[in-house]
């Protein structure tokens, strides 16, 4: 299995709601990472796990709020959004953090978020 | 701050042509250069990674250079298809630091005309 799942393709909630956001792979990597990608513009970091543990922060509003329950799943929960986080939001692994030379991040398809 | 450019923003080629993206940072201290490929609405696919003591990469149709001194990479596409249409990203991961983060370009849409 060389890929990374992520559900729900479309998300649409209003502004009261909770939802999550969830990503999944089954190749083996240690560290995941949640982007953000808004209309025309590249993709934006906001979260680094490393070995399930939360490694950088990229000074992202507690609404967003991150989990990595194991080394597999990674989940991004959403309380009290607001319209302007309406994005496509791109989950990936690689095989690590560090800087080795095979350290390609793949990329899941994203989840389409609109907030009303 | 390491910023990442890319041009032309938008290219139209008719099939066949040979073309070239062009991506430039500011920052020459890096690790690693990534060119990615998005469909509209979609994720990410990793094309070609060069490492910052590299000078090019092959795959395919697919070349990638890097010119660490200057802050430039390009990525050469030959005989171009319908296939090819797409937005291409350059990413570059800064060195000196511990964690795998990569600064994305501006992005080049890319439409080949059949």
């Amino acid at each position: 299995d060389t890929e990374v799942t992520q559900t729900p393709k479309h998300l649409v909630m209003g502004m009261t709601n909770k939802k999550s956001l969830k990503c999944e792979q089954h190749m083996g990597h240690r560290a995941m990472y949640w982007y953000k990608q808004k209309a025309k513009k590249p993709p934006e970091l906001m979260f680094v796990y490393s070995y399930e543990k939360l490694s950088i922060n990229e000074s992202v509003p507690s609404r967003f709020s991150p989990e990595c329950p194991n080394s597999s799943l990674l989940n991004l929960h959403l309380h009290a959004l607001q319209p302007e986080d309406s994005a496509l939001y791109l989950c990936a692994s690689s095989q690590d953090s560090g800087g080795s030379g095979a350290n390609v991040l793949t990329f899941g398809a994203g989840s389409r978020l609109t907030v009303l | 701050k390491q910023e990442v450019t890319q041009i032309p923003a938008a290219l139209s080629v008719p099939e066949g042509e040979n073309l070239v993206l062009n991506c430039s940072f500011t920052d020459s201290a890096i690790y690693n250069l990534q060119w990615f490929r998005q469909d509209p609405g979609k994720g990410l696919t990793s094309l070609l990674l060069i490492q910052s003591s590299q000078r090019e990469q092959t795959s395919g149709r697919l070349n990638a250079s890097l010119d660490k001194s200057s802050g430039r990479s390009t990525l050469y596409i030959a005989a171009s298809q319908p296939g090819d249409s797409a937005t291409y990203l350059c990413a570059v991961r800064g060195d000196g630091g511990a964690t795998n983060k990569l600064i994305f370009g501006t992005g080049t849409l890319l439409a080949v005309q059949p």
